[in-house]
Formats: C-alpha cells, sequence, structure tokens
C-alpha cells in the first residue's frame, strides 16, 4: 500500500512551547489528510481534515488557534502544538488520501507528544 | 456514518483461524465495510473494504451478508503478530475528503 512518513515519532518539549509535527505522502499526491489524536487506551479522534491549497476543518471542539494545520502542497501537510501544555500529552497521527485511490486512508505511524 | 459494534475482546490460537465479527445494522446502501487494525503504539494499517459483494486479499477476507447488517473479518491463520485492535468501519465514499469515525474496535489476542 501507499506510505505516509510522520515525523518526528516521538518528541517531549517543556509546557509553553510550539511542536511541530509532519505528515509527507511519499508515492502518491495527497489532495486531503486528516490529522487524529488518541489517548491511552482509546480510540482514535479526529482533529481536522486538511486539503491541500486551503484551510482545515476542525472538528468541533479542537481549537484552530491551539492547532495549526497547514497543507502547503500534494505530498506534506503539518500540524503545529502552539503553547504546549500537559493536557496535550498524546499520540497524534495523519492520514492520507490519494485522488486516485479515494477509498482508502493510509496512515503514518504516529507522533507521541509528551509536554513536561 | 452508521454505526458499529463489535466485541470488545477476542483470543485467537497461532495457526488458527481468527473470525472478528461486526455489525453495522443502520448501514445504508452507499457505505462501504471497512477494516483497519492498530498494533500497540503505531498507526492504523488498512486491512481491506467492500459494499456488499464478499472481499479477499493477502491479509485477510472479508465476508458480508447479504442484508449487509453484518460482517466478519476472517484472518485465515492467525500469528502472533496480528495482535491488534481490529477497527470495523462504515463510510460513505464520495470523495477523497471521506472520513473515518472509530470506534472502540474488537482486541485481538493470538495466543501461542
Amino acid at each position: 500500500g501507499a506510505v505516509v512518513s510522520q515525523h518526528p515519532s516521538r518528541v517531549i518539549c517543556k509546557s509553553g512551547t510550539s511542536v511541530k509535527i509532519e505528515c509527507r505522502s511519499l508515492d502518491f499526491q495527497a489532495t486531503t489528510m486528516f490529522w487524529y489524536r488518541q489517548f491511552p487506551k482509546k480510540s482514535l479522534m479526529l482533529m481536522a481534515t486538511s486539503n491541500e491549497g486551503s484551510k482545515a476543518t476542525y472538528e468541533q471542539g479542537v481549537e484552530k488557534d491551539k492547532f495549526l494545520i497547514n497543507h502547503a502542497s500534494l505530498t506534506l501537510s503539518t500540524l503545529t502544538v502552539t503553547s504546549a501544555h500537559p493536557e496535550d500529552s498524546s499520540f497524534y497521527i495523519c492520514s492520507a488520501t490519494s485522488g486516485v485511490a479515494k477509498n482508502i486512508q493510509y496512515f503514518g505511524a504516529g507522533t507521541r507528544l509528551s509536554v513536561l | 456514518d452508521a454505526k458499529t459494534t463489535q466485541p470488545t475482546s477476542m483470543d485467537c490460537a497461532e495457526g488458527r483461524a481468527a473470525n472478528l465479527p461486526c455489525n453495522h445494522s443502520t448501514i445504508s446502501g452507499n457505505e462501504y465495510v471497512y477494516w483497519y487494525r492498530q498494533i500497540h503504539s503505531q498507526g492504523p494499517q488498512y486491512i481491506i473494504h467492500g459494499l456488499k459483494n464478499n472481499e479477499t486479499n493477502e491479509m485477510a477476507s472479508l465476508i458480508i451478508t447479504e442484508d449487509r447488517k453484518s460482517s466478519t473479518l476472517i484472518l485465515p491463520h492467525a500469528t502472533l503478530r496480528d495482535t491488534a485492535v481490529y477497527y470495523c468501519i462504515v463510510r460513505v465514499v464520495v470523495t477523497s475528503g471521506s472520513r473515518l469515525t472509530f470506534g472502540e474496535g474488537t482486541q485481538l489476542t493470538v495466543n501461542p
């Protein structure tokens, strides 16, 4: 299947700092990317849908100024957690859908964020 | 998207077939059934999907009942590496922006 690369795989930061997570589609052009968050022993929760060249669509309850999403090219979307706090510690996962194989979402390996 | 119901957990012996059920009694005619799995601390992995016909690929088989109100994912020869949470999701595919809504899934444990 298609490959989605997510970087970094793990990040530890101090409270108040900002953290950027990258999501790349390596062998296809991703017209749409999704960002999920997963707390321990819980299921994935969709945070936002990112469309190349336009503003992201955020799910209810997700602060767009807190979680900045940029989808500047057909192979890259970034999620920036601004002014991170301990409650933002979570597993963040991106996925991508190509314009061709739109039936299937491919997921990155996830980023474990720990805010001290 | 229609809601799905899956057992919380299942066990399977290594080398045996693992049959994971999913109920989706409110599924609409244009909704597909998708299966993903998530191995601990990794991103979900696509397994298979179907609309109404049974499907098979190198990973698994998907059996959908005639009324489409339930389905079964079959791993024909489970290995220890198949231990994961398996998610059954129903989803309308209209554009590439079609979302996936994850439920709690089934924790499959394959035992030696």
